[in-house]
């Protein structure tokens, strides 16, 4: 059975800061896996897929990367900014299932100080 | 092009009493899945809808139902409310042989 667990559950930093989200599964055998955002209250926002075949992927300031054999993913945001504080939650898309079961993790709170 | 869209926003509900949640996906997207987020926690999947039948399903029970309509839009009935059903509802969608999931803004549901 799918785990997912994100480490830390919040981070408060100073605008400007770069910093690393990390997420970790338990079963290497993803099909790929998503970074949302999710502002109080609020939907999810994509913000990046890796597919399993790749080993990262980069939108803007967010870079994402995959390792499967040690079942990690980590988020980098470089340059924060107050307008980044939100929580951040990681879902892997396993194998064996239909596409459409996302495993989340509870989500790391991010606070950037100004 | 619009969102996901789900409605209502909010909604307050008696134990016992019944809901229904709906969401029209994203345009050109025709499989719906139906998340529970319980405050503090990441969301959970219930089910997944495509071609009107229900292909997949989470750790939950049968008072938990849903529909898709020809239009690809769906619904989600809880029956028999408990307080443990307080939660924010979120509808994703995706298109056939793709990927990224995209969701909606959500249902606030309180059950008191």
């Amino acid at each position: 059975k799918q785990e997912v667990t994100q480490i830390p559950a919040a981070l408060s930093v100073p605008e400007g800061e770069n910093l690393v989200l990390n997420c970790s599964f338990t079963d290497s055998a993803i099909y790929n896996l998503q970074w949302f955002r999710q502002d109080p209250g609020k939907g999810l926002t994509s913000l990046l897929l890796i597919q399993s075949s790749q080993r990262e992927q980069t939108s803007g300031r967010l870079n994402a990367s995959l390792d499967k054999s040690s079942g990690r993913s980590t988020l980098y945001i470089a340059a924060s900014q107050p307008g980044d504080s939100a929580t951040y939650l990681c879902a892997a898309n396993s194998l064996g299932g239909s596409q459409g079961n996302l495993i989340f993790g509870k989500g790391t709170k991010l606070s950037v100080k100004p | 092009d619009a969102g996901v869209t789900q409605s209502p926003t909010h909604l307050i509900k008696t134990r016992g009493q019944q809901v229904t949640l709906r969401c029209s996906p994203k345009s050109g997207h025709d499989t719906v899945s139906w998340y529970q987020q319980a405050l503090g926690q990441g969301p959970q999947f219930i089910f997944q809808y495509y071609e009107e039948e229900e292909r997949q399903r989470g750790n939950f029970p049968d008072r938990f139902s849903g529909h898709q309509f020809p239009n690809y839009s769906s619904e989600l009935n809880v029956n028999a409310l408990l307080l443990g059903d307080s939660a924010l509802y979120l509808c994703a969608s995706r298109r056939v042989g793709g990927d990224e999931q995209y969701f909606g803004p959500g249902t606030r549901l309180t059950v008191t």
